[in-house]
C-alpha cells in the first residue's frame, strides 16, 4: 500500500466555522507532513511531524492547527480561517532520516478548501 | 538559504518528440538530493527522478533522465518519447535534512503539454 489518503476532497467553509482535514497513510512511514498550495504555484511547507511529535512550524497563523494523533493518521483542524486561505492542501509521508536516504515524499491527492 | 529557480512557466511538446525543461539551483551545501516532480490535473504530486548530488552519473527512470551540473548548479530534466499523459505541472525540488525530516524547497514549475 503506497497510497495517503486524504478527506474531504472539497470543503467549503464560513469563515467562522470550525472543521478538520484528515489524512491517513499505512506504509510505515514515521514523517508527516501538511503543505498549502495556492493556484498556478508551487507547495508550501506548513508543518511536519517526525515520530508523533511537531518538528517544523514554518509560522503558520493559529487558525491553523495540526494534530498526529497516532503514527498513521495527521490532522489539520480549521479555525476563524480568512478567503485568502482557500487554497489546495497536501498532505504527505515519509521515512525519518537522520543525515540522508533517497526516499521520497508519498503525497495525497489534496483537500481543496474553499473560505467564503 | 537555498533557492530553486525553473524560467520555464510553459512548454509544449508534439507527442513522441523530446523535451528539456531547465532548473538551477542555488545552496552552499555539498552533499544534497534533487527531485523532479509531476503534478497532474489529479492533483497528486508524483516523484518522476532523483538525483544525489555526490553521484557524477546522471540519474535515468525509463523515458526520464536528468542532465546534472553540480558546478553549474543546473538540474534539467528530458523527456523522451513524449506521451499525452506526461501533461502535467512539473516541480524541481532541492532537499533538506531538518530534524529528520524532509524538506522540499520547490521551483515555480513548468506546466508542460503535450500536443497530439
Amino acid at each position: 500500500d503506497t497510497e495517503v489518503t486524504q478527506t474531504p476532497k472539497h470543503l467549503v467553509m464560513g469563515m467562522t466555522n470550525k472543521k478538520s482535514l484528515k489524512c491517513e497513510q499505512h506504509m510505515g512511514h514515521r514523517a508527516m507532513y501538511w503543505y498549502k498550495q495556492k493556484a498556478k504555484k508551487p507547495p508550501e511547507l506548513m508543518f511536519v511531524y517526525s515520530y508523533e511529535k511537531l518538528s517544523i512550524n514554518e509560522s503558520v497563523p493559529s487558525r491553523f492547527s495540526p494534530e498526529c494523533p497516532n503514527s498513521s493518521l495527521l490532522n489539520l483542524h480549521l479555525h476563524a480561517l480568512q478567503p485568502e486561505d482557500s487554497a489546495l492542501y497536501l498532505c504527505a509521508s515519509s521515512q525519518v532520516y537522520r543525515d540522508r536516504g533517497s526516499g521520497e515524499l508519498f503525497f495525497g491527492e489534496g483537500s481543496r478548501l474553499t473560505v467564503l | 538559504a537555498q533557492t530553486v529557480t525553473q524560467s520555464q512557466p510553459e512548454m509544449s511538446v508534439q507527442e513522441a518528440e523530446t523535451v528539456t525543461l531547465s532548473c538551477t539551483y542555488d545552496t552552499s551545501e555539498s552533499d544534497y538530493y534533487l527531485f523532479w516532480y509531476k503534478q497532474p490535473p489529479s492533483r497528486q504530486m508524483i516523484l518522476v527522478i532523483r538525483q544525489e548530488a555526490y553521484k557524477q552519473q546522471n540519474a535515468t527512470e525509463n523515458r526520464f533522465s536528468v542532465n546534472f551540473q553540480k558546478a553549474a548548479k543546473s538540474f534539467s530534466l528530458k523527456i523522451s518519447d513524449s506521451q499525452l499523459g506526461d501533461a502535467a505541472m512539473y516541480f524541481c525540488a532541492y532537499r533538506r535534512i531538518i530534524q529528520g525530516a524532509q524538506k522540499l524547497v520547490f521551483g515555480q514549475g513548468t506546466r508542460l503539454t503535450i500536443n497530439p
